[in-house]
């Protein structure tokens, strides 16, 4: 079974602050990554997309990859109350007809004012 | 507007009974998937479809049934022999087979009486 373990939180941090949001996956072979944003009641949107190691950034948002030990997080600066949603992490294993994207269950963020 | 349209919103419906939940886009994307969210959960993988007429079963396909028969559209059939039906669902487009960069619907949240 391939997991992708996200801390559930609810993490809350104050405005302005760096937010981390950390996820680790058991699939060495794994060689996409992903975050989506969920907000209360919607559907989930992509806001970072990752497929080497090192750095990406986005706007306020970095994400970073450690296929070595299995690590992908994702970084939100100068956090805004806009924020406030659940993060999701997925995994993509590339190759083979059989393509899944296994998702995380996903870490609370509160951004408070 | 190009998207992915999911009806309806809200359904409720009795124990026994069969639904089934529509799912179409205008974005050409070739990919479609069906995912279950419950509470406090990540999304798990019901069906895909990489092309028309074919679609492979995800996690938890049981007791749930689809179709492809055109590459807009991706209905999903909830059958009674789905022991816990209540959820959020959610229908999904890819530009590619293989891609994790997925746009969702707005969702369909069933319950069941």
């Amino acid at each position: 079974q391939k997991e992708v373990e996200q801390n559930s939180g609810p993490l809350s941090v104050p405005e302005g602050a760096i937010a981390s949001l950390n996820c680790t996956y058991s699939d060495r072979v794994s060689q996409s990554f992903f975050w989506y944003r969920q907000y209360s009641g919607k559907s989930p949107e992509l806001i970072m997309s990752i497929y080497s190691n090192g750095d990406k950034e986005d706007g306020r948002f970095t994400a970073q990859l450690n296929k070595a030990s299995q690590y992908v997080s994702l970084l939100i600066r100068d956090s805004q109350p806009s924020d406030s949603a659940t993060y999701l992490c997925a995994v993509n294993i590339q190759g083979g007809s059989n393509y899944k994207l296994t998702f995380g269950k996903g870490t609370l963020l509160t951004v408070n004012p | 507007d190009g998207g992915i349209t999911q009806s309806p919103k809200y359904l409720f419906r009795k124990e026994g009974q069969n639904v089934t939940l529509s799912c179409e886009q205008n974005l050409n994307h070739d990919a479609m998937y069906w995912y279950r969210q419950d509470p406090g959960q990540g999304l798990r993988l019901i069906y895909y479809s990489q092309i028309v007429n074919d679609f492979q079963k995800g996690d938890i396909a049981e007791g749930y049934s689809v179709s492809r028969e055109k590459k807009e559209s991706f209905p999903l059939t909830v059958t009674s022999a789905q022991k816990n039906p209540t959820a959020f669902y959610l229908c999904a487009g890819s530009g590619g087979a293989g891609s994790g960069e997925l746009f969702f619907g707005e969702g369909s949240r069933l319950t069941v009486l």
